[in-house]
């Protein structure tokens, strides 16, 4: 099993430009998160899934859209990036509300 | 308002001690905590879970304490081993709440 698999590992970006971030799972988890982690700042929810087709607003949603059209899989998008969207971004998915979440290896974003 | 806080400062100890880690949180009412493990460049790993009605919880040389009273949990590594270097983050799941909201970690460093 793969366990959670982000794409790209890196990316840098220019302002305004856009992207779409990957994750997908094969654990047939109903829960799919999306978080950034700055330094100091420990990771921030930004977008949630509970199940497919649904999507959710975390703590910092701003600038950021998400889609959940299969269950597997998460997409974070960035329609005109910023450079305060540098940051490392995490997705993780868990079989249930509170359940041990499982995490994929990060995608670091640059934004220049 | 709502705060995780962990101690910042690294937590230096000596091979064979005992890491003991600090959770504090206010302003939640948690019905689960759990702790994960980050190693630089990864993603975090999923350690132990406790629920607001457990006081302890033991894993191997792990164990997690929840008082809902002082609203803190400890984080203890016994026998701790160089391998247990890492930051260690705490996470709380919130009453009526669907995501994970962490702390900013605390990184554990111990000494050969």
């Amino acid at each position: 099993n793969a366990g959670v698999t982000q794409t790209p590992k890196f990316r840098v970006l220019k302002t305004g430009q856009s992207m779409t971030l990957l994750c997908a799972q094969d654990m047939n988890h109903e829960y799919m998160y999306w978080y950034r982690q700055d330094p100091g700042m420990g990771l921030r929810l930004i977008h949630y899934s509970v199940g497919e087709g649904t999507t959710a607003k975390g703590e910092v949603p701003d600038g950021y859209n998400v889609s959940r059209l299969k269950k597997q899989n998460f997409l974070l998008g960035l329609e005109s990036a910023a450079p305060s969207q540098t940051s490392v971004y995490f997705c993780a998915s868990s079989y249930s509300k509170g359940g041990e979440a499982f995490f994929g290896q990060g995608t670091r974003l640059t934004v220049v | 308002s709502q705060k995780i806080e962990q101690n910042s400062e690294a937590l230096n100890i000596q091979e064979g001690k005992t890491a003991t880690l600090t959770c504090n949180y206010t302003n939640y009412s948690p019905a689960y905590l759990q702790w994960y493990r980050q190693d630089p460049g990864r993603g975090p790993v999923f350690l132990l879970l406790i629920r607001e009605n457990e006081k302890e919880k033991r894993k191997e040389r792990l164990k997690v304490t929840f008082d809902t009273t002082l609203k803190q949990s400890l984080f203890h590594i016994t026998a701790s081993q160089p391998a247990d270097s890492a930051t260690y983050l705490c996470a709380l799941m919130d009453t009526g709440r669907r995501a994970l909201t962490f702390g900013s970690g605390t990184r554990l460093q111990v000494q050969p």
